[in-house]
């Protein structure tokens, strides 16, 4: 057990829904990390947030967007979905923002599937 | 840009046995760490092995060990008395140094024969 937790484990929902992941990360972690994993695409860092603030952007699209509240927690949400959004949505934590690369740590996924 | 490559999709070992899973990189930048994390079943991502590029000595961890080349851009895994539970997908992964987010590889699924 990495410590991060993702809610919820799975979820199935239609094209053109809005969903929201939820992920807390290990206790004492500042930055959170979003990453998308399907068969296409593989495993993509989508952003990053540390204490509250975006800090880096990856392949995120338009339609999804996140944010991390003040007791750290973050939710990933997605909208207007498409069937290719359908993927293994991981958050990962860390210690650190910047000046050494700390390791993150992942939590167990949100599977989404859209129909 | 980055990029991480893993040229073995599949590969399999007896158990006991040991194995080698390859990684290539490519980045034009001089401090980075490399990364191995598992991918057993059950989706889970789960570090490995870590390794700082400004480090000669290669990262060893129990049954695991790299073998870094940072001229050839290089970065190998060594599963040594591979067990039943080594079982997964291993993806290597590469990160600059105070740039977090991880640049991953295709992974490669490593099965240990009973």
């Amino acid at each position: 057990d990495s410590g991060v937790t993702q809610t919820p484990k799975h979820l199935i929902t239609a094209t053109g829904q809005r969903v929201t992941l939820r992920c807390s990360p290990r206790s004492g972690d500042l930055s959170v990390y979003w990453y998308q994993q399907s068969l296409d695409q593989g495993l993509q860092f989508l952003i990053q947030y540390y204490n509250g603030e975006e800090r880096a952007k990856g392949n995120i699209l338009e339609r999804f967007s996140a944010q991390q509240f003040p007791d750290l927690h973050s939710e990933l949400n997605l909208s207007s979905l498409e069937l290719g959004d359908s993927a293994l949505y991981f958050c990962a934590s860390s210690s650190r923002t910047s000046g050494t690369t700390d390791t993150q740590y992942f939590g167990p996924g949100t599977r989404l599937t859209v129909l | 840009a980055q990029t991480v490559t893993q040229s073995q999709p599949e590969m399999s070992v007896q158990e006991a046995e040991t194995v080698t899973l390859s990684c290539t990189y490519d980045t034009s930048e001089n401090n980075y760490y490399l990364f191995w994390y598992k991918q057993p079943p059950s989706r889970q991502m789960i570090l490995v092995i870590r390794q700082e590029a400004y480090k000669q000595q290669n990262a060893t961890e129990n049954r695991f060990s790299v073998n870094f080349q940072k001229a050839a851009k290089s970065f190998s895994l060594k599963i040594s008395d591979s067990q039943l539970g080594d079982t997964a997908m291993y993806f290597c992964a590469f990160s600059l140094t105070g740039a977090n987010n991880l640049f991953f590889g295709t992974g490669t699924r490593l099965t240990v024969i009973p």
